[in-house]
């Protein structure tokens, strides 16, 4: 079944630190698949997406996400986090002839000043 | 302006209640969803429209119905609130397919005494 994962349910780094939250997908084509942002209290914003062509993308809030078709990952990056990025992460991918969005378990972040 | 909004955003209740929970998105978007956050943070999609006509309905109880009554709004209506039904509920919008980026609303704090 067409499916992500996110295998860290927590992470802490230090502020200034460099950042990495795992996704693995299952799926058989070249998917789709997003990062989005829930910072406290509010709703989901996209980081960025990727759909095909170049397999590093650019986002929004200095995040960057490697495509690896060989490692079925979509990993998301930032080379220096600050205070504010602490927030609960979530890699997707659309299923079902991209009708619905199926978003995996999340991974918290905290910042550590 | 609010891309989507949702209102209220808290709403506490006793068992066996009836209540409403009311989205708008002012994108000119054509789909809607509504999904359910749960105490881990996990997001299940339950229901989405396209231009007001049903596209995806989980396996989500029929004391639950969602309305759209025109492209800008979907509302959700939950009949005898049950103690599981506490959780947060979120709005969210697309242009077209789940290949889309979505556009969430604040989200909608439910709790059920």
């Amino acid at each position: 079944a067409q499916s992500v994962t996110q295998p860290d349910i927590h992470i802490t780094v230090s502020e200034g630190a460099s950042l990495e939250l795992r996704c693995n997908y299952s799926y058989g084509a070249t998917p789709y698949l997003f990062w989005y942002v829930q910072s406290p209290g509010q709703g989901l914003q996209l980081l960025l997406k990727y759909f095909s062509g170049d397999t590093l993308v650019q986002g929004i809030k200095g995040f960057e996400a490697e495509f690896k078709r060989s490692q079925s990952s979509f990993n998301l990056r930032k080379p220096s986090v600050h205070w504010s990025d602490a927030a609960e992460y979530f890699c997707a991918i659309p299923i079902q002839g991209a009708q619905k969005l199926v978003f995996g378990q999340g991974t918290r972040l905290t910042i550590n000043p | 302006d609010t891309a989507v909004s949702q209102t209220p955003k808290y709403l506490v209740t006793q068992m066996g209640n009836d209540k409403s929970i009311k989205c708008e998105q002012n994108l000119g978007h054509d789909t809607m969803y509504w999904y359910k956050q749960d105490s881990k943070k996990f997001l299940k999609i339950m229901f989405s429209y396209n231009n007001k006509e049903l596209i995806i309905n989980e396996t989500v109880p029929n004391r639950f119905s969602p309305k759209s009554p025109d492209k800008a709004h979907l509302n959700l209506h939950i009949n005898s609130l049950e103690l599981g039904d506490s959780a947060v509920y979120f709005c969210a919008s697309s242009q077209g397919s789940g290949r889309d980026t979505q556009y969430f609303g604040p989200g909608t704090r439910l709790t059920v005494l």
